[in-house]
């Protein structure tokens, strides 16, 4: 069974320039998130999405953050325009939905550095 | 609201030595509890999840994880460390159903293990 897909590994942009993060979660698993991870620190959830309605974006900048989850499967997360304070590694998981007891599965992350 | 504190930032242990990171919980109700491990450059793979039943709970790769509800602990363990677990390893916790803003994982701020030959 395949993993979790995030592209692409290692992203490199100049401060105020838009940027783009593309997921593709395990098949068959209805809830998807994105996590932030920022150096020595564990994963905060970003948003998290059960097929394709967001239901829990409460840690997201909607300023410059966006995300969608077209047809309930593959998750975009955009950031414009970036911002020093954004290097970091972006994550994605996916779980299935099973009476509240899912395990949630990582892809390799996105490292996002910003100059 | 929800939290994990792993009192260590790193753990040195000598090959063939038991190991143990230590994690602390804070959630209202039941809590659902987890291990992962984050090797360079890779996501984190799952290890292990107390959801109810035994305190001790098996996971990947040898480790187990002791869930103690009276001290709020989940430490994770292993009775005889490899130069390849050297890591780091997260404790994350996430509360009971029903609340849409829990259902994602609180992760600690994790633990680097170290495991010298």
């Amino acid at each position: 069974e395949a993993g979790v897909v995030q592209s692409p590994r290692y992203k490199i942009i100049e401060k105020k320039q838009p940027v783009a993060f593309w997921c593709n979660p395990i098949s068959g698993h209805n809830t998807l998130y994105w996590y932030r991870q920022n150096l020595g620190q564990g994963p905060e959830l970003l948003i998290r999405y059960e097929n394709e309605e967001a239901v829990d974006d409460s840690q997201l900048p909607k300023d410059r953050f966006s995300a969608e989850r077209l047809k309930g499967v593959d998750s975009t997360l955009k950031i414009q325009p970036a911002e020093l304070g954004d290097s970091a590694v972006y994550l994605c998981a996916s779980s299935f939905d099973r009476g509240d007891r899912e395990t949630q599965y990582f892809g390799p992350g996105t490292r996002l550095l910003v100059l | 609201a929800q939290s994990v504190a792993q009192p260590e930032d790193q753990v040195n242990v000598a090959e063939g030595n038991p190991l143990t990171v230590k994690c602390t919980y804070s959630v209202s109700g039941n809590p659902y509890l987890f291990w992962y491990v984050q090797y360079p450059n890779r996501g984190l793979q799952f290890l292990l999840k107390y959801i109810t039943g035994d305190n001790l709970v098996k996971g990947s790769y040898g480790f187990e994880a002791e869930f103690n509800k009276s001290q709020t602990s989940f430490h994770l363990k292993k009775p005889s460390a490899l130069v390849s677990d050297s890591a780091l390893y997260f404790c994350a916790v996430r509360g009971v159903a029903g609340d849409t803003g829990r259902r994602a994982l609180t992760f600690g701020s994790g633990t680097r293990l170290q495991v010298q030959p």
